[in-house]
């Protein structure tokens, strides 16, 4: 079945400092790929989105890009501050289901000032 | 309020007991969802409906009951709660295939649970 994997955390970084996330998908077809976002005490917003090979999706100084050849979706930011800190979870849209998101296990970040 | 909303948004009960979560939607997403989210899983899918009164199970649907008589209400029932049921429940909405709000799925705050 379809899966999303990402790379373990906590991920520490100072700020201003350059951040990657990866994230690897396993998916039959092309699906839609997505970085949600989750600070402390809150529900999942939508950070970005990409539907489709070699889309970029970018929001916040925070971009990924859709590499149907690698089958990744890392997230980068050139500098990063404390108020990113923050869990991010990387996901794909699965066709069964109701269209459900299938979740990595989330990576948080942490930046210190 | 516009948007999602769940109640409560935490809650403590024992073992064995009955417990209801709530979600609320205002946009008349068709889609609904409830996903836990437990540390090293992320988050993972319990049941999911299609619009009012169609409902299926997801990848862990044991140990839980919904419904949805209405469109905007998607409750979600634990009829007798165990220890494995701590977690943090999370609603969310989406709209219909060929929409634009198809595309994302948008999130309720959470109900953190415990089940003592």
């Amino acid at each position: 079945g379809n899966s999303v994997t990402q790379m373990e955390g906590p991920v520490t970084l100072s700020e201003e400092a350059f951040l990657t996330i990866n994230c690897t998908y396993t998916a039959t077809g092309y699906p839609s790929l997505f970085w949600y976002v989750q600070y402390p005490g809150e529900g999942l917003q939508l950070l970005l989105k990409a539907t489709k090979a070699d889309d970029k999706g970018s929001n916040k100084g925070f971009e990924a890009t859709y590499r149907k050849e690698t089958t990744s979706f890392h997230l980068e930011k050139g500098s990063v501050q404390v108020s990113d800190s923050a869990v991010y979870f990387c996901a794909l849209r699965d066709w069964n289901q109701g269209g459900k998101l299938i979740f990595g296990q989330g990576t948080e970040l942490s930046v210190k000032p | 309020d516009a948007g999602i909303t769940q109640s409560p948004r935490y809650k403590i009960t024992e073992t064995g007991r009955q417990v209801t979560l709530m979600c609320h939607q205002t946009w008349s997403h068709s889609y609904m969802f409830w996903y836990r989210q437990d540390l090293g899983h992320g988050l993972r899918l319990i049941y999911y409906s299609a619009a009012a009164d169609i409902t299926d199970k997801g990848e862990v649907p044991d140990g839980y009951v919904v419904s949805r008589s209405k469109t905007e209400n998607f409750p979600l029932t634990l009829e007798s709660a165990t220890r494995s049921q701590t977690s943090v429940y999370f609603c969310a909405s989406s709209g219909l295939a060929g929409f634009a709000s198809y595309n994302e799925q948008f999130f309720g705050p959470g109900t953190r649970l415990t089940v003592l």
